[in-house]
């Protein structure tokens, strides 16, 4: 049982690039959900889903985009990356509240 | 918005000492979750505390939850190495989603 899966776990781009982060999950949780991690500031919510088919914004959507085309899948896309986007992003997936993170993502943008 | 802001941000103690940290919400909280991270990991799911004044144990951490259902507190009796880590509390907020506090980074001394 793998749990969350987030690829890759380290990714350097360039200011302006475009990228996909994956994430996927098989504990069939109808809820998923990205955070970003920063120090200091704790876990922040950037986009949620309770389902497949349907997405909604969190605390700090500005500059990505979700999708979820199955109940399996749940990626992140940044459009246009910027400096400030340089942090440890997390998948989850939630089952009765309780959530399942992936690995983490360090994402470096220069 | 909801904010859950959680104290100290760090703490050093001795190996054997007790630890503690609060949490503390603007808004009356369903529920509340606390989290693990060890260093260069992901938060992993400790306990979830759902009904005002509970108190729950696990071992040599114990978790309570306010009467007001708006603070929290994580209590570690005799430190261990083991314990180390950053340990956060998250409210669960509409659609499910986890609103976490900034965090307590622990670290014990041997």
């Amino acid at each position: 049982n793998a749990g969350v899966t987030q690829t890759p776990k380290f990714q350097v781009l360039k200011t302006g690039q475009s990228m996909t982060l994956q994430c996927a999950q098989d504990m069939n949780h109808e809820y998923m959900s990205w955070y970003r991690q920063d120090p200091g500031m704790g876990l922040r919510l950037i986009h949620y889903s309770v389902g497949a088919g349907i997405t909604d914004q969190g605390e700090v959507p500005n500059g990505y985009n979700v999708s979820r085309s199955t109940t399996e899948d749940f990626p992140l896309r940044l459009l246009s990356a910027a400096p400030s986007q340089t942090s440890v992003y997390f998948c989850a997936s939630s089952r009765q509240g309780k959530a399942f993170f992936g690995q983490g993502t360090r994402l470096t943008v220069v | 918005g909801q904010q859950v802001m959680q104290i100290p941000q760090y703490q050093h103690v001795q190996e054997g000492e007790d630890f503690t940290t609060y949490c503390n919400s603007s808004t009356t909280l369903s529920n509340i979750q606390w989290y693990k991270q060890r260093p260069g990991g992901h938060p992993v799911f400790l306990i979830q505390l759902v009904k005002s004044g509970e108190v729950k144990k696990q071992k040599r951490l114990t978790f309570q939850f306010g009467e007001a259902k708006k603070n929290s507190s994580l209590h570690i009796t005799a430190t261990q190495t083991t314990d180390v880590g950053t340990y956060f509390c998250a409210g669960q907020g509409g659609a499910n989603n986890l609103f976490f506090g900034t965090g307590t980074r622990l670290t014990v001394i041997p």
